[in-house]
């Protein structure tokens, strides 16, 4: 849903291990979702996109979840390297209007 | 293929000046969305224009903010008597496609008012 301004959650893991982010959103009208990535000084970056007829997608080395009962969105990072820190967030369109409404993000931190 | 490009990355005004933030958009892109975000927090939809055209405003405050998308040149995004709550970063995206998928975004532009 609509960011709230709190400190971002952060997720730490060790270089190597698997990453799961988590996100719910907020309209159940959504029905098109995309995870982006944004590093420090930096544009959001797309990484996974999956429409609501969907429940998973797969990409490189990234896979994205979908449940629409609970209104939840999940990103998977399998073999999490140092290159993956930064900041996670998640997008809900629904796709008969223009907006895209951005989640509130989750920092992830890579321990090498 | 230059990606989207803003300008200045970084602007300083004082309180109750003009802010004007630029966005290129790719090469071929006719869509141009604008973003602002706060510290810590995600990005919040401004604004959405094609070619001449303001589509959907929804979220642009009523008042000193105002965009463009000219024929030629680059989005401009101004914002006239600026405040201190309007230091943010400022992004914008553009796509080859109408509606808010394929989405490319700039480095953005970080406003601060002193």
């Amino acid at each position: 849903g609509e960011s709230v301004g709190l400190h971002l959650p952060t997720l730490s893991v060790q270089e190597g291990d698997n990453s799961i982010i988590n996100c719910a959103y907020s309209n159940s009208a959504s029905d098109y979702f995309i995870w982006y990535k944004q590093e420090s000084g930096k544009g959001p970056q797309f990484i996974i996109d999956i429409r609501s007829n969907m429940d998973k997608r797969q990409g490189q080395r990234v896979t994205v979840l979908l449940n629409k009962t609970v209104k939840h969105l999940s990103l998977q990072i399998a073999a999490t390297q140092p290159g993956d820190s930064a900041v996670y967030f998640c997008a809900e369109i629904n796709t008969g209007g223009f907006k895209t409404i951005f989640g509130a993000g989750t920092r992830l931190f890579v321990k090498a | 293929n230059a990606g989207v490009m803003q300008n200045p990355r970084h602007l300083v005004r004082r309180r109750g000046q003009e802010a004007r933030l630029r966005c290129s958009p790719m090469k071929g892109h006719s869509h141009v969305y604008w973003y602002r975000q706060l510290p810590e927090e995600g990005l919040k939809f401004m604004v959405y224009l094609q070619k001449e055209n303001i589509i959907d405003e929804s979220g642009m405050p009523k008042e000193r903010f105002s965009a463009e998308f000219p024929k030629e040149g680059p989005s401009i995004l101004r914002i006239q008597q600026v405040v201190r709550g309007d230091s943010a970063a400022y992004f914008c995206a553009s796509s080859p496609q109408e509606g808010p998928y394929e989405q490319y975004f700039g480095p953005g532009t970080r406003l601060t008012v002193t």
